[in-house]
């Protein structure tokens, strides 16, 4: 069981906007910089969001990251079929001294 | 081309030992922190170890801790992951990823297959 919460799926239809949680603890999203990772079927994973809400060149502004207290969440504007993928939430944890994973979330686009 | 090509990854009977090689190009691999990552299958991302670009600082999750060693050679621009002591649970596909400065896994590979079994 991760120390970050995720739901294990969300869903939405082509065009809707769907958000992805993110809980964790003040040792944690609580006190330091949140990061997502997209990983499609079958591949690696891919940076989506670094510092909370910093999009890497190449990535659609319909993503969006935010952070507030001890939560995070992930945003996906204008859903598309290719946004079918896992989500990854991560953060560096300072009760463990380790990069920790969210479970996932599942993106299912209807 | 940036690119991070893991190899090594195989079948191993518990108790047994394996160590995975993750070879760099396109970038001056000697200024950034490595990391290695694993998913187990159908399973979520787990982060295993990391190390900083001269090797003077190591970290590990608790969970293979005291089994698992990560070095690097900057001349041959080749981070490893040496693994002991292999347990059923660390079956996975093991990723390596480059830190960038801004703290994100901004390059990843493929991914090495390990699989612990009799």
């Amino acid at each position: 069981q991760s120390v970050l919460t995720q739901p294990p799926s969300a869903s939405g239809t082509p065009g809707q906007r769907v958000t992805i949680s993110c809980s964790g603890s003040s040792s944690n999203i609580g006190s330091n910089f949140v990061f997502w990772y997209q990983q499609l079927p079958g591949t690696a994973p891919k940076l989506l969001i670094y510092r909370n809400n910093q999009r890497p060149s190449g990535v659609p502004d319909r993503f969006s990251g935010s952070k507030s207290g001890t939560s995070a969440s992930l945003a996906i504007s204008g859903l598309r079929s290719e946004d079918e993928a896992d989500y990854y939430c991560a953060v560096w944890d300072d009760s463990l001294s380790a990069w920790v994973f969210g479970e996932g979330t599942k993106l299912i686009v209807l | 081309e940036v690119q991070l090509v893991e190899s090594g990854g195989n079948l191993v009977e518990p108790g047994g030992s394996l160590r995975l090689s993750c070879a760099a190009s396109g970038f001056p691999f000697n200024i950034y922190w490595m990391h290695w990552v694993r998913q187990a299958p159908g399973k979520g991302l787990v982060w295993i170890s990391r190390v900083n670009p001269d090797v003077t600082h190591t970290t590990y999750a608790a969970s293979v801790k005291g089994r698992f060693t990560i070095s690097r050679d900057n001349a041959k621009n080749t981070l490893y992951l040496q693994m002991n002591s292999l347990r059923a649970e660390d079956t996975a596909v093991y990723y390596c990823a480059r830190e960038s400065r801004h703290d994100a896994f901004d390059v990843w590979g493929r991914g090495t297959m390990v699989t612990v079994a009799s």
